[in-house]
């Protein structure tokens, strides 16, 4: 059974970068049948995904925030990254890792169908 | 960006009943809608996708409907696990979610 699991620091400094990994056990990043991306809940914005990235490097970035994140994967640790810079208080969230299952024939990203069990991040000094 | 309209945001029912919950697109969408259910500290789980396709493994008594701008998420007969948060979400244009809908005690 396939399973994800963030990590990354419980507190960040307003102005610096947070930097989350999902470690995926069970099966491969490389897979060509799902992108795996990053959703955050927050009380003030509930949920909003983040960005997605695909074996072959294809990554979207929410157009909102594309400015501050960078996703990338690390093929052999079975792992994909998130960096969100330039972090404030309202970066405070639940972030969650995910894989999503392409939905049809031109191989697009659809809908979450595993999630890992979430990490908070608070931005505080 | 395309907005995800959920209603109600909170409904109170009892075991038994019959739950309907109504999920609106700014603009059409088609049939790419995911329904996902959230208890407290766990992650969202995928109920429903393409509008009306049963997830694997989850109960019958949850069935999803609608195309285009409209949509719904109906629960038969409302069982003591089924207590939770209700979250539609659209995949044609980009990813966005509903604020989500509270199904309680009445």
């Amino acid at each position: 059974q396939l399973q994800l699991q963030e990590s990354g620091p419980g507190l960040v400094k307003p102005s610096e970068a947070l930097s989350l990994t999902c470690t995926v056990s069970g099966g491969s990043i490389s897979s060509t049948t799902y992108y795996w991306g990053w959703i955050r809940q927050s009380p003030w914005k509930g949920l909003e995904w983040l960005a997605n990235i695909y074996y072959s490097g294809r990554t979207y970035y929410n157009l909102s925030l594309k400015s501050r994140l960078t996703i990338f994967a690390d093929t052999s640790k079975n792992q994909f990254s998130l960096r969100l810079s330039s972090v404030t208080a309202a970066d405070t969230a639940v972030y969650y890792c995910a894989r999503q299952v392409l939905y049809d024939n031109s191989g697009s990203p659809g809908y979450f169908d595993l999630w890992g069990r979430g990490t908070l991040v608070t931005v505080s000094s | 960006d395309i907005q995800m309209t959920q209603s109600p945001s909170t409904l109170s029912a009892s075991v038994g009943d019959r739950v309907a919950i109504t999920c609106r697109a700014s603009q059409s969408i088609d049939t790419w809608l995911a329904w996902y259910q959230q208890k407290p500290g766990k992650a969202p789980k995928l109920l429903i996708y393409k509008a009306s396709s049963l997830e694997s493994g989850v109960p019958s008594r949850f069935s999803g409907g609608g195309s285009g701008t409209e949509f719904t998420l109906t629960i038969s007969s409302l069982q003591p696990d089924d207590f939770a948060i209700y979250y539609c979400q659209q995949y044609y244009n980009y990813w966005t979610f509903g604020q989500g809908t509270k199904v309680d005690v009445k």
